[in-house]
């Protein structure tokens, strides 16, 4: 079944250590998004890519790191992972930027303790 | 900082009703969606509305946009059960932005 897929489905991690979350598409899209969501905050982005090759900051990219690589992938890294970044991480794709409905994966459910 | 802003922020109906969401956003845009999201699960897509058009439908859906009070709305007709889930709606500004969301309506329907 086309769509997204992100590993792992939950984490616990101990603060300080690095973490990345996979991020896969087959849906050929161009544009591809990291969102987080927390209770009573919504929706997130923390960084974005318009195409293979560029990434972009979103509202919250502090202490998140993305590559794009290819086409399919799109890995977050937390690189010193903090409590604050105890939350659930989206990410999404569109077939053209910022115009097209998003598809979502099911989430990654982190705690950082 | 959020653009667009859903009201209310919870919502329970018995099924049968419509229920009807409002979402209320700050800047011009080229685009409104609206998604779904059940419990531990990601976002559905529903319906997307381009600035130049008013109303649009969708089965049991139906959705509204004034650009002038900024405002769009989401009604479901004779909802179901199966309803029940969070709703969200998101603007993509003027411009080749990423998708901002609100924070969501929580829909619940009562057997």
């Amino acid at each position: 079944i086309a769509g997204i897929t992100q590993a792992p489905t939950s984490q616990i991690l101990a603060a300080g250590r690095r973490m990345t979350l996979r991020c896969t598409q087959d849906m050929r899209h161009n544009a591809m998004y990291w969102y987080r969501q927390d209770l009573g905050l919504g929706l997130r982005l923390i960084h974005y890519s318009n195409t293979a090759g560029t990434t972009g900051k979103g509202e919250v990219p502090d202490g998140y790191s993305v590559s794009r690589a290819n086409t399919d992938d799109f890995p977050l890294t937390l690189a010193s992972a903090v409590p604050s970044q105890t939350s659930v991480y989206f990410c999404a794709s569109s077939d053209s930027e910022g115009h097209s409905p998003l598809h979502f994966g099911n989430g990654t459910r982190l705690t950082v303790t | 900082s959020q653009q667009g802003e859903e009201d209310p922020q919870a919502l329970s109906i018995q099924e049968g009703e419509n229920a009807t969401m409002n979402c209320s956003y700050k800047t011009s845009i080229n685009n409104l969606q609206w998604y779904r999201q059940n419990s531990g699960r990601g976002l559905v897509h529903l319906i997307l509305i381009r600035s130049n058009e008013r109303e649009k439908h969708s089965g049991r859906l139906r959705v509204t946009l004034d650009t002038s009070k900024k405002s769009s709305s989401l009604l479901i007709t004779a909802s179901r059960a199966a309803d029940t889930a969070s709703y969200f709606c998101a603007t993509v500004p003027s411009g080749n932005t990423p998708l901002v969301f609100g924070k969501g309506t929580r829909l619940s329907v009562i057997a």
